[in-house]
């Protein structure tokens, strides 16, 4: 079946460092690939997305390309702030009705980022 | 405009109570999921709805949960006498519409957070 595999944490960085998240996945359809986040006590939210080999999603200075010949979307920021703290966690969704899929989201086990000051 | 609500925010059980979760999600939107998260499990899907079409279930975990959704709307999850391995975070999400095909993110909720004593 589907699955996503990212890279475990906790990854500790200092301010203005650069963050790269590895991501990579298997699936059996045509998926959309997502990077949702999790801060301290809150919900999960999307970060950014892509639905389409070669699309790149960028969102609040994240980004993440869309590699169908590796299978991979790592989330990357250039330049990470103590704000960024929190659970990042890659997700693909295949369409609906390919390999069974009902469109829900399968998730990588969520990778831990402290950025300390 | 307003966001997946969900209700309550914690629930404190004794084993082998019986505990309604609520979810509403967002205005318009069809489809509706339930996830679970929990530490030694990650992020798991449960059920899916689309409409008024019959659920699939593929994802629960065992015959004591259970969801509902009425109207196309507001759904209800059950889990019945509940067990400690039921503690988690359960989450719900909606998206403005699932079909054959396609795809469209989720949005979630802030989730209940279940604890079986």
């Amino acid at each position: 079946g589907d699955s996503v595999t990212q890279m475990e944490g906790p990854v500790t960085l200092s301010e203005e460092a650069f963050l790269t998240i590895n991501c990579t996945y298997t699936a059996t359809g045509y998926p959309s690939l997502f990077w949702y986040v999790q801060y301290p006590g809150e919900g999960l939210q999307l970060l950014l997305k892509a639905t389409k080999a070669d699309d790149k999603g960028s969102n609040k200075g994240f980004e993440a390309t869309y590699r169908k010949e590796t299978t991979s979307f790592h989330l990357e920021k250039g330049s990470v702030q103590v704000s960024d703290s929190a659970v990042y966690f890659c997700a693909l969704s295949d369409r609906v009705n390919y390999g069974g899929s009902q469109g829900n989201l399968i998730f990588g086990k969520g990778t831990k980022l402290s950025v300390k000051p | 405009g307003a966001g997946v609500s969900q209700s309550p925010s914690n629930k404190v059980t004794e084993k082998g109570k019986d505990v309604e979760l609520r979810c509403d999600p967002i205005s318009g939107h069809t489809a509706l999921y339930w996830y679970r998260q929990s530490l030694g499990q990650g992020l798991e899907f449960l059920i899916y709805f689309q409409g008024n079409s019959a659920p699939d279930k593929s994802g629960l975990p065992s015959d004591r949960f259970s969801a509902e959704r009425t109207g196309g709307s507001v759904s209800t999850l059950t889990i019945q006498r509940t067990q400690q391995e039921d503690s988690a975070v359960y989450l719900c999400a909606s998206s403005p519409r699932q079909g054959r095909g396609l795809s469209y993110e989720q949005y979630f909720g802030p989730g209940t957070r279940l604890t079986v004593t």
